[in-house]
């Protein structure tokens, strides 16, 4: 049964800094995997989705990397501003039913 | 301005009252999705629906039905079988299977 990890839950870091975000799942048998921000009680918003295939995408700030080998996605922002506080989530669909496998999400704080 | 919209965005019910939450799409997806979020836990898929007539159960469906009668339109009834329905519900939209989900801003149900 696939499973997706997002570690740390929390994590508060100083403006300017980069960071990564971790997101790790079981079942290498992916379809894609994709990136999503959540703003306190609102909807969440697609911010970058890789293909299987693929290794890596990049929006602006954001670089997401996928290796299917170790299980492992990464969401790199660049030097983070306060806007960017939000909770991200990963997500894994499945290869045999387009399912989407959730992470819990971590909760990211840029302090200023 | 194309999009999904749900409605209401805040909802309460009584015991043993069925609630019915709308999410509507211009985007002229063909598939719809039904999620409900609890804190600190990933997405769960309620039901799902990849074409007009027909939708599926998804992980956790019992005490909710839903009907999809025109594309652009995809309602969630929580029924009194549901036992513990207070959570925020979200409704996205895809291409079809696969493919990036968009996501609306969410309705979120309060039990009295």
């Amino acid at each position: 049964k696939q499973e997706v990890t997002q570690i740390p839950a929390a994590l508060s870091v100083p403006e300017g800094e980069n960071l990564v975000l971790n997101c790790s799942f079981t079942d290498s048998a992916i379809y894609n995997l994709q990136w999503f921000r959540q703003d306190p009680g609102k909807g969440l918003t697609s911010l970058l989705l890789i293909q299987s295939s693929q290794r890596e995408q990049t929006s602006g700030r954001l670089n997401a990397s996928l290796d299917k080998s170790s299980g492992r996605s990464t969401l790199y922002i660049a030097a983070s501003q306060p806007g960017d506080s939000a909770t991200y989530l990963c997500a894994a669909t499945m290869d045999s039913n387009y399912q989407l496998i959730w992470g819990a999400g971590t909760k990211l704080i840029i302090k200023p | 301005d194309g999009g999904i919209t749900q409605s209401p965005k805040y909802l309460f019910r009584k015991e043993g009252q069925n609630v019915t939450l709308s999410c509507e799409q211009n985007l002229n997806h063909d598939a719809m999705y039904w999620y409900r979020q609890d804190p600190g836990q990933g997405l769960r898929l309620i039901y799902y629906s990849q074409i007009v007539n027909d939708f599926q159960k998804g992980d956790i469906a019992e005490g909710y039905s839903v009907s999809r009668e025109k594309k652009e339109s995809f309602p969630l009834t929580v029924t009194s079988a549901q036992k513990n329905p207070t959570a925020f519900y979200l409704c996205a939209s895809s291409l079809g299977d696969g493919n990036e989900q968009f996501f609306g801003p969410g309705t979120r149900l309060t039990v009295l």
